[in-house]
């Protein structure tokens, strides 16, 4: 089985920089997922990182190492619209666990 | 192209009844995976099709099922509902079995009394 731990709620200031972190425990490891959810939407996908080292997409980056079980999502220039829950998610390759979610990590953005 | 759609957006059942749910993906796509959200678990998968098949299973008892028709159209069943059921379901569509990149429709909201 898989299971994916992140802090459940963090907080920053419009144009500031934030990293939501995502620690992992895997019987089976091909990648890690980020998805954005506002609340009443639908989780959207945002970024795979496969490989070890840094993805970047406009002002979201992310985070893979392999050899700490861990990654994380950075995101820059914060604005209002950031304000949503971000999950992490291990993908096993098609195998048993499916696509398995952490808890989310519900952002706060201050003015 | 069209996103993922779901049906119905919002049940009321009573603890017993049974709950069928509905999910049409992308077209094209030919993956379907279910997730159960609540605020306390996050959000648990339940199951993935491909093909027609059940590929993937989450842990949740039998009373959770589904199937997928040949046009990847899937539905999701649930029997002898209890009050922990209530949840938002979510369906997402892919590509590929077990693809990285879903697409998520946006939810059923279903409130068992």
């Amino acid at each position: 089985g898989q299971s994916l731990e992140q802090p459940s709620e963090v907080t920053a200031v419009e144009g500031a920089i934030v990293q939501i972190n995502c620690t992992y425990q895997t019987s089976g490891f091909y990648g890690l997922s980020w998805y954005q959810q506002h609340d009443g939407g639908a989780p959207t996908f945002l970024s795979y990182n496969a490989l070890d080292g840094l993805e970047e997409t406009g002002r979201f980056s992310s985070f893979l190492s392999r050899s700490d079980s861990y990654g994380y999502l950075l995101l820059q220039e914060l604005q209002m619209k950031d304000s949503a829950s971000y999950f992490c998610a291990a993908d096993s390759g098609g195998g048993a666990d499916g696509l398995t979610f952490g808890k989310g990590t519900h952002l706060i953005i201050q003015p | 192209k069209a996103g993922v759609t779901q049906t119905p957006r919002y049940l009321i059942k009573t603890r017993g009844q049974q709950v069928t749910l509905s999910c049409s993906p992308i077209s094209g796509h030919r993956s379907v995976s279910w997730y159960q959200q609540t605020p306390g678990q996050g959000l648990q998968f339940l199951f993935e099709y491909f093909s027609e098949t059940q590929r993937n299973k989450g842990n949740f008892p039998g009373r959770f099922s589904g199937r997928q028709f040949s046009n990847s159209r899937s539905e999701m069943n649930v029997s002898t509902l209890e009050l922990g059921d209530s949840a938002l379901y979510l369906c997402a569509s892919s590509l590929r079995q077990g693809d990285y990149e879903q697409y998520f429709g946006p939810g059923t909201r279903l409130t068992v009394t």
